[in-house]
């Protein structure tokens, strides 16, 4: 069971980097850690995801400890349209992903 | 625009009535699947369907019945709901899992109200 522990919420300032930590102390080793955001009124949105290597797309940067036991999401430059409830999950297929409460992210002017 | 159109947006039905929640995707996926968010609970799966075959269900109450006529459509037939199943329906796809690891693309859900 790969659950996940994160923060209720978060408060950064707009244009400066955000990091959201999650911790996954009981992940196996071939489950992947999934990030996920779902703002206001919309369904959850894919982030990025990955299983031992630090990862990097256009939305965010994943960087995952070296003993996998946690992870941190990077949003280099927050905007007001990032704040949402971002998702941390670990599992190796869809059907196997438990959603938790996920972290608030809320981003001030 | 995410790729996975669901109707009704908003539905507000009696315990005796019957009703349907539509899923559309044209993204070339082939699995489908239905969640459920209720107020303060995180994220539970209902349903899965890899190509038109249901694979997963999630002990669901009988009163909720999917129906996947081919890859790009998923319905959930509902009839006779309590007022604690009021909440957000959403359905989500992807490639399916035997292709390697694939993001799910959600919908932007039904936010269904039973009364």
């Amino acid at each position: 069971d790969a659950k996940t522990t994160q923060p209720n919420s978060m408060e950064s300032n707009e244009e400066e980097p955000v990091h959201l930590p999650c911790n996954h102390s009981t992940i196996s080793g071939t489950d992947y850690i999934h990030w996920y955001r779902q703002l206001p009124s919309q369904g959850p949105e894919y982030v990025i995801h990955g299983l031992t290597s630090n990862v990097n797309n256009r939305m965010a940067s994943l960087a995952i400890a070296e003993d996998r036991k946690s992870s941190t999401l990077i949003l280099h430059r927050a905007t007001l349209r990032d704040a949402a409830v971002y998702y941390c999950i670990g599992g190796d297929s869809n059907y196997q992903l438990i959603w938790g409460a996920g972290t608030k992210l809320i981003i001030k002017p | 625009e995410t790729g996975v159109t669901q109707t009704p947006r908003h539905l507000v039905m009696g315990m005796t009535n019957k009703k349907s929640l539509k899923c559309e995707q044209h993204l070339g996926h082939n699995a489908m699947y239905w969640y459920k968010q209720s107020a303060k609970k995180p994220l539970e799966l209902m349903f899965v369907y890899n190509f038109k075959e249901q694979t997963e269900n999630n002990s669901v109450p009988s009163r909720f019945s999917p129906e996947c006529p081919n890859s790009s459509h998923l319905f959930l037939h509902l009839h006779t709901l309590q007022p604690e199943d009021s909440a957000l329906y959403l359905c989500a796809s992807s490639h399916s899992s035997g292709q390697g690891y694939s993001p799910l693309h959600f919908g932007n859900g039904t936010r269904l109200t039973v009364t």
